[in-house]
């Protein structure tokens, strides 16, 4: 089975506060995402990357950056956390689409409160 | 841009009762997958459906793809309590490894 972790389940950070969220999945995956889900908004796309060093914009890079030095590691700072960060970041990870069908396999999610 | 919209937004209802969730798009995907998620935790993979009319099951969950691969369906047949979650539909788009994900569909069986 696919297995995904997250660093941490909960976080409370202040503002301005640098914060690193870590994820590593066991399953030698190219594709690694970073989401935020927030309701009414559903899940939306932070950032991706398809391999080592290798990254991509996602939807609402704004604020964040990330990290991914090794495979199975994919990290999601941000540089100076604000109130409007306050979210459940969820982790995930993916074999290539064209033998995977794009499945991913999500993570247990980080709820990250910033006061 | 590619949109998954799903319906109803929210459900509540008896355990024993059918129900039926909807993913609609105007745009074909070359996969179509549904998670479950639980509060707190993260969405966890159902089913995937890749063929045009293709029907899965899983226990007392059915699964549709649609014949122009454009909308999808997920009907539970006697629901229990332990089907509360929320339903997400997502969208596999050829030549991207990424996912089109709908808002979801939160449902609640009362015992």
């Amino acid at each position: 089975d696919v297995k995904v972790t997250q660093s941490s389940r909960y976080l409370v950070k202040r503002t301005g506060e640098k914060v690193f969220l870590e994820c590593v999945q066991d399953m030698d995956h190219e594709n690694m995402f970073w989401y935020r889900q927030d309701p009414g908004l559903g899940l939306r796309l932070i950032y991706f990357s398809y391999d080592v060093k290798m990254k991509e914009k996602g939807d609402i890079p704004e604020g964040y950056s990330v990290s991914r030095e090794k495979k199975e590691r994919f990290s999601l700072i941000l540089e100076s956390a604000s109130t409007n960060q306050t979210s459940m970041y969820l982790c995930a990870s993916s074999a290539p689409g064209q033998s995977s069908y794009n499945e991913q396999f999500f993570g247990p999610g980080t709820r990250l409160t910033v006061l | 841009t590619q949109l998954l919209e799903q319906s109803p937004q929210f459900l509540s209802i008896q355990e024993g009762e059918n129900l039926t969730v909807y993913c609609n798009s105007s745009s074909v995907f070359s996969s179509l997958q549904w998670y479950r998620q639980e509060p707190g935790e993260g969405p966890v993979l159902l089913v995937t459906v890749v063929t045009g009319g293709e029907v899965k099951k899983l226990k007392r969950l059915t699964f549709q793809f649609g014949d122009a691969r454009k909308d999808s369906s997920l009907h539970i047949t006697a629901a229990q309590p332990g089907d509360t979650g929320l339903y997400l539909c997502a969208g596999g788009v050829g030549g991207s490894e990424k996912l089109v994900f709908g808002k979801g569909t939160k449902l609640t069986v009362n015992p």
